[in-house]
Order: C-alpha cells, then structure tokens, then sequence
C-alpha cells in the first residue's frame, strides 16, 4: 500500500523567503505524484504533477517540485513567498495501475510580512 | 466554462436524518470521487466511479451510499448510520486513465449536525 507523509503540518515563512515544502511517499510500484492547494473554505487546485520525463517539474503560481526517486521524495518549492500563497498545501500519489489517489495530511502555510 | 458544482454549500443534519449531497460535472469525465476531510487529516476517499452504473467503496465508506446513474452526476447520501458526519465533503472527477490524469475538485460542502 502507498502512502504520503508531509512533515511539517504547520510551516511559516517571511515574504521574500524560500518556501520548502516536504513530501515523502512509499510506494511499491512507480508513482505519478501531484501537489495541490487549497484556500479556505475551497476545494483542490492542481499546483503541478509528475508523470514520467523531467524530474523537475514547473507549475503555477511560481512553485515547482523535484522527483528523486533514490530519495522518495517530491519536495515543492518556491523561490520568493508572496502573501498569496497563504494556503493549504496537499501531496498525493497515485501509483502506475491503481485507480486511487492517496493524500498526505497537509502542510499549512503561513506567510509573515 | 467546464468545472465540478456541488450544493449545498452548507448543509445542517438532525439526528437520524439522511442527507444528500449534490456533484454535477460538465467535464465530461468517466471517473469521479468523493472524499471527507476533516482537520489535520487529509483527504479520505469514501466511494470512486469509473463508469456509469458501477461504483466502488473506497477507504471509509460505512455510513454512506452512492449511485451512478448519469456520466455528469455522483450524489453521495449521508446515512444515520454514519454517526460522526461533521466533515467538508469534496468531490472531483477525472478522465479514466492509467493514473497521470490529475482529479479536478468541486468547491466542498461543510456538513453539520443540529
């Protein structure tokens, strides 16, 4: 079975500042991998995914993420915070022939003037 | 525009009630989902369909029911059997694939108890 761990289920950051967000997954079988945020009260937005091809992956809003396979690892970044990115950050991982898609528990991301 | 509506937004349930809640898609996907999220815990999956007709129960399913009838629409119906239902309900849907389609979310309805 798969399974996502976020570390760090609150991270706050200075505007300007790099934002790092931490994602793990197990899985027996290659991943497809996805990031998503969710602003208050709102459902899901696809910030970016990985497939197969490039393990850099660019999405919007400025973020991106880097599959290291050796590492397991999707880590999402963003060079310079901007107070919009004040959200709720979600990995998940869906697995080559399964039809599920497995959530971490989420990153809360907080933004500091 | 194409996207995932789900009504009510807020939704309140007495004691013994069933409630229903609305996902209508006009994306014309194959596969929909409906997930509970409750604070600090992620999303769950509750039941996912891949095609008309035929539905499967996903991780915490027990409490609820679901039908199929048309490609663009995936009720989910809130028993008195689920005894804790206090959630935000999200439903998506995506193209039948081999799993590098994303899902596409509807905007959620928080579900509350009287």
């Amino acid at each position: 079975a798969q399974s996502v761990t976020q570390l760090g289920s609150h991270v706050s950051v200075s505007e300007g500042a790099l934002v790092l967000l931490r994602c793990n997954y197990s899985s027996s079988v290659p991943p497809y991998l996805f990031w998503y945020v969710q602003y208050p009260n709102q459902g899901l937005q696809l910030l970016l995914k990985y497939t197969t091809g490039a393990t850099l992956v660019k999405g919007i809003n400025g973020f991106e993420a880097e599959f290291k396979k050796s590492e397991t690892s999707f880590h999402l970044t963003k060079p310079s915070a901007h107070m919009s990115d004040a959200a709720e950050y979600f990995c998940a991982v869906r697995p080559f022939g399964n039809e599920k898609l497995t959530f971490g528990t989420g990153t809360r991301l907080t933004i500091i003037p | 525009d194409g996207g995932i509506t789900q009504s009510p937004k807020y939704l309140f349930r007495k004691e013994g009630q069933n409630v229903t809640l609305s996902c209508e898609q006009n994306l014309n996907h194959d596969a929909m989902y409906w997930y509970r999220q409750d604070p600090g815990q992620g999303l769950r999956l509750i039941y996912y369909s891949q095609i008309v007709n035929d539905f499967q129960k996903g991780d915490i399913a027990e409490g609820y029911s679901v039908s199929r009838e048309k490609k663009e629409s995936f009720p989910l119906t809130v028993t008195s059997a689920q005894k804790n239902p206090t959630a935000f309900y999200l439903c998506a849907s995506s193209m039948k694939d081999r799993g590098n389609q994303p899902q596409h979310f509807g905007d959620g309805t928080r579900l509350s108890i009287l």
